[in-house]
């Protein structure tokens, strides 16, 4: 079993949806919540982390993180085109002698058409 | 601006033939870390740097080595490139200069990644 359990897509909405996307986890261990965004051909860049187990918005994104299920959503309302790109999780543990771990999920990819 | 610069974009190189991939950071971020990302897959830790201090992933081949000469350059040497070692990756920094302040979580910055074809 992995570590993170992410659906890989695609995913295709119309412009203007509301889209979920969620991913499964199974470390305790894990303690920061992230997703990253990636367009083709580039590294993952950090939309939204959370901490504990509740919702956190920005802008037209929302990260919600059930602890006691171990399971993560994004939610993307009044979907673009220009967010049309692949949608990573990621959970992070600290390494004991400093750093940090991230262990992502496999990423889905999101298309959003006009 | 601060960043994280890697180089090449696009490296081919040939079975067995060594590579040598760079990753070099602005921000002047004291831990570096190398994913590798194949198609389709998530990105996977295969080492990183405290500091000067050297951490292997248990999972990761002997067949990858890395150095980091100073804070702002990091290299991944591939000794002998086998046709599975072909995939994207990314170099990623992170500063631990901010544990502790509450608004802080270490947030690792990912380069553009460097996408490594073995023929």
């Amino acid at each position: 079993q992995k570590e993170v359990e992410q659906d890989p897509g695609p995913l295709s909405v119309p412009e203007g949806a509301i889209v979920s996307l969620n991913c499964t986890y199974s470390n305790s261990a894990f303690q920061y919540f992230m997703w990253y965004r990636q367009y083709s051909r580039k590294g993952p860049e950090l939309l939204m982390y959370t901490y504990s187990s509740g919702n956190k918005e920005d802008g037209r994104f929302t990260a919600q993180v059930d602890k006691s299920s171990k399971y993560i959503s994004l939610f993307i309302r009044d979907s673009q085109p220009s967010d049309s790109a692949t949608y990573l999780c990621a959970m992070r543990e600290r390494f004991t002698g400093g750093g940090n771990k991230l262990t992502f999920g496999t990423g889905t990819q999101l298309k959003v058409e006009l | 601006d601060a960043m994280v610069i890697q180089n090449p974009r696009y490296q081919v190189t040939q079975f067995g033939k060594p590579v040598t991939l760079s990753c070099s950071q602005t921000l002047n971020h004291n831990v570096m870390y190398w994913y590798q990302q194949k198609s389709s897959q998530a990105p996977k830790l295969l080492f990183h740097y405290y500091d000067k201090d050297f951490n292997n992933e248990a999972d990761t081949p002997d067949n990858f080595q890395s150095r980091r000469p100073n804070t702002s350059f990091c290299f991944l040497d591939i000794r002998s490139p086998g046709l599975g070692d072909a995939a994207m990756y990314l170099c990623a920094t992170s500063s631990e200069r901010l544990a502790g302040v509450p608004s802080s979580y270490n947030e690792q910055f990912f380069g553009p990644g460097t996408r490594l074809t073995v023929l």
